[in-house]
């Protein structure tokens, strides 16, 4: 089974407007952690934000915040303001603790996304 | 350099030829991992170290890969009999913590990748 589900493939937004992409998660551990990562066309992941499972807060790093709902499993990054720069391959990830899981990141597939001017 | 920094960037191999990639890490850093990224696709795991130690090589598709960090610090990844399902980008990262031991949101910092295309 996937540990980590980015259903949207692609997702097209408008320059200065906010979008949402989609992350699912599976894990059994009640310690995990979930990062998101940008990667440009240049190829180097780029780390963004990190959400850990036992932070009540949702996660903010500048126009970058994690809509983390922990009941639904579901870890989705909010870009506020798009800009040009943003176009890129975003991937979540999903580090588990010692209860079983796996300690090393676990990739989803990626979602492309593109600004538009 | 300040970041991970992976040699070559691009590598074209005839199939059934050998390949060495290379990653030198952050300075310092303790923990180094290895994946293969295929097109359109996310990173998928290949192995993992801690300082010279290689404690997880679930993710190696097959006996012709292998890797090593022999002294901890700078380690390849070598390719044997290269075949066209090998083409991918393979990242390495690495982080300042042991994944084992580290606290949760220990970063992993990523290189450019090697791009592989066997041919």
């Amino acid at each position: 089974a996937q540990k980590i589900t980015q259903t949207q493939p692609g997702m097209f937004v408008q320059e200065k407007e906010a979008v949402t992409l989609d992350c699912t998660y599976d894990t059994s551990d009640q310690s995990y952690g979930l990062f998101w990562y940008k990667q440009p066309s240049s190829g180097e992941m780029i780390f963004l934000i990190y959400q850990g499972s036992y932070d009540e807060q949702n996660a903010t790093e500048g126009r970058y915040s994690l809509n983390f709902q922990k009941a639904r499993k579901s870890a989705n990054l909010v870009i506020s303001a798009s800009q040009l720069g943003d176009s890129a391959m975003y991937f979540c990830a999903m580090r588990e603790g010692q209860g079983g899981g796996s300690y090393i990141p676990t990739f989803g597939r990626g979602t492309s996304l593109i600004v538009h001017p | 350099g300040a970041g991970v920094s992976q040699s070559p960037r691009y590598k074209v191999a005839k199939r059934g030829q050998d390949v060495a990639l290379r990653c030198d890490p952050i300075s310092g850093h303790v923990s180094l991992f290895w994946y293969q990224q295929a097109l359109g696709q996310g990173p998928e795991f290949l192995t993992y170290f801690q300082n010279e130690a290689q404690l997880d090589k679930s993710g190696l598709p097959s006996d012709r890969f292998f890797a090593e960090r022999p002294e901890g610090s700078v380690s390849t990844l070598k390719i044997q009999r290269t075949q066209q399902e090998d083409s991918a980008v393979y990242l390495c990262a690495s982080s300042l913590e042991s994944m084992a031991q580290g606290t949760m949101n220990t970063e992993a910092f990523f290189g450019q990748g090697t791009r592989l295309t066997v041919v």
